[in-house]
């Protein structure tokens, strides 16, 4: 059964560098999105990504973040000066057309030091 | 602002009962909810799907139920073994077709 993956399973950064976290959808999805869950709190919705550009993005995803689709098959959240509080896990998902459900990656727990 | 809540936040059943997990919502306007399950650690699990037009989605052992116009869902576990053992999160699809998620519920089931 196709699986959306994601790499890597974890990272460790120090305060300040740049961090590119990877996810392959599911190979014939359209629609990609990138949720963070904080240890002990909510999954929260970070963007959303159609058609080679943003759909809708959230407050959380400020400048500091960016996605990109660099060929057919990954999809990255790029972090590009990490802070503490960027500590958590984050899940990549992919979805089809209409109302399909999303199908998430195993995530990427990130630790800022 | 939609807003999902998830009661209770912690149940713990002897191995066999029945449970019920639920879940409400503050906008009654979505487009469908779905139930997960996030085992320690690791990813997401979608357990049931149930459209905005529908009133439950059943699998195995799952039985989801959504009545909109409350704002509210329930997760029926039959016969509760220990590998169920997991949290349980309810997540509704807005407008913007964005999941908003609660907290989730932690289910221990006892053996």
């Amino acid at each position: 059964e196709p699986e959306v993956t994601q790499t890597p399973s974890h990272q460790v950064t120090q305060m300040g560098q740049e961090v590119i976290l990877r996810c392959v959808p599911i190979s014939n999805h359209l629609y990609f999105y990138w949720y963070r869950q904080i240890l002990g709190q909510k999954v929260e919705f970070l963007v959303s990504f159609y058609n080679n550009e943003i759909s809708e993005k959230s407050e959380i995803f400020d400048d500091q973040f960016s996605v990109e689709r660099p060929d057919g098959s990954n999809f990255t959240l790029k972090i590009r000066s990490t802070k503490l509080e960027d500590s958590a896990m984050y899940f990549c998902a992919s979805r089809s057309t209409g109302r399909e459900t999303q199908y998430f990656g195993p995530g990427t727990r990130l630790l800022v030091l | 602002k939609q807003e999902v809540t998830q009661i209770p936040a912690a149940l713990s059943v002897p191995e066999g009962e029945n449970l019920v997990l639920n879940c409400s919502f503050t906008d009654s306007a979505i487009y469908n909810l779905q139930w997960f399950r996030q085992d320690p650690g690791k990813g997401l699990t979608s357990l049931l799907l149930i459209q905005s037009s529908q009133r439950e989605q059943t699998s195995g052992r799952l039985n989801a139920s959504l009545d909109k116009s409350s704002g509210r869902s329930t997760l029926y576990i039959a016969a509760s073994q220990p590998g169920d053992s997991a949290t349980y999160l309810c997540a509704v699809v807005d407008s913007n077709y964005q999941l908003i998620w609660g907290a989730g519920t932690k289910l221990i089931i006892k053996p």
